[in-house]
């Protein structure tokens, strides 16, 4: 099936750096999200992108939906402890049934910790 | 605005139980999918609804199943418990298929 391939898997970051992570599919899709997950909590919605090209910014986080349709990354700038957790691109595949957002594939999933 | 609620938030069952577990979307919001999400595997997408009508199904056996009632509340069914079904199902709710999902914050189920 699709498959969205997100990295980094896993970094550390030192308050006040910048963060960059994205997510490359083989196959075109229409809509790409970017989700936060902290623990014992459900995924919250941080941007949604709709059309190619279009680069979206949510405070210190920006994202953009890749021209070719199959990738985005978001970047955290200035980064801060509330930071960490673990960040989820989720895209909507082109063609998918009736423009749904209800089948969403997502990425693996990218962690941030704060460096020791 | 209250959130998406899900009911039980932990579970432990035994292999061969069945379980259901609920999902009270956001105010106003007709559509709710269901999302298992696994170490392993992450998160996977297990069904959709909108106004009562399953649209979409991912790819999972025939033992889960779900449905939603006219207040739009959904639940969620598994039968025959296996050790894989080990997870946290989270549901999303959304006013129409075409906008956005907001997640609640998930069932924990333990299968021993």
């Amino acid at each position: 099936g699709q498959q969205l391939n997100q990295s980094p898997q896993s970094m550390f970051i030192q308050e006040g750096e910048d963060v960059s992570m994205n997510c490359t599919s083989s196959s075109i899709f229409n809509t790409w999200l970017w989700y936060k997950q902290d623990p014992g909590e459900g995924p919250v919605l941080l941007i949604a992108l709709y059309k190619a090209g279009e680069l979206t910014s949510n405070g210190r986080l920006t994202a953009q939906f890749g021209i070719t349709r199959k990738d985005s990354f978001l970047n955290i700038s200035a980064s801060i402890p509330s930071d960490v957790g673990i960040y989820f691109c989720a895209g909507q595949p082109s063609g998918y049934y009736g423009g749904s957002q209800g089948n969403l594939i997502f990425g693996k999933g990218t962690k941030l910790s704060v460096k020791p | 605005k209250a959130g998406v609620t899900q009911t039980p938030r932990y579970l432990i069952k035994t292999r061969g139980q069945q379980v259901t577990l609920s999902c009270s979307p956001i105010s106003g919001h007709r559509s709710v999918s269901w999302y298992q999400q696994t170490p392993g595997q992450g998160l996977q997408f297990l069904f959709e609804y909108f106004s009562e009508t399953q649209r979409n199904k991912g790819n999972f056996p025939g033992r889960f199943s779900g449905r939603q009632f006219s207040n739009s509340r959904s639940e969620m069914n598994v039968s025959t418990l296996e050790l894989g079904d080990s997870a946290l199902y989270l549901c999303a709710s959304y006013r129409t298929p075409q906008e956005t999902q907001y997640f609640g914050p998930g069932t924990r189920l333990l299968v021993l």
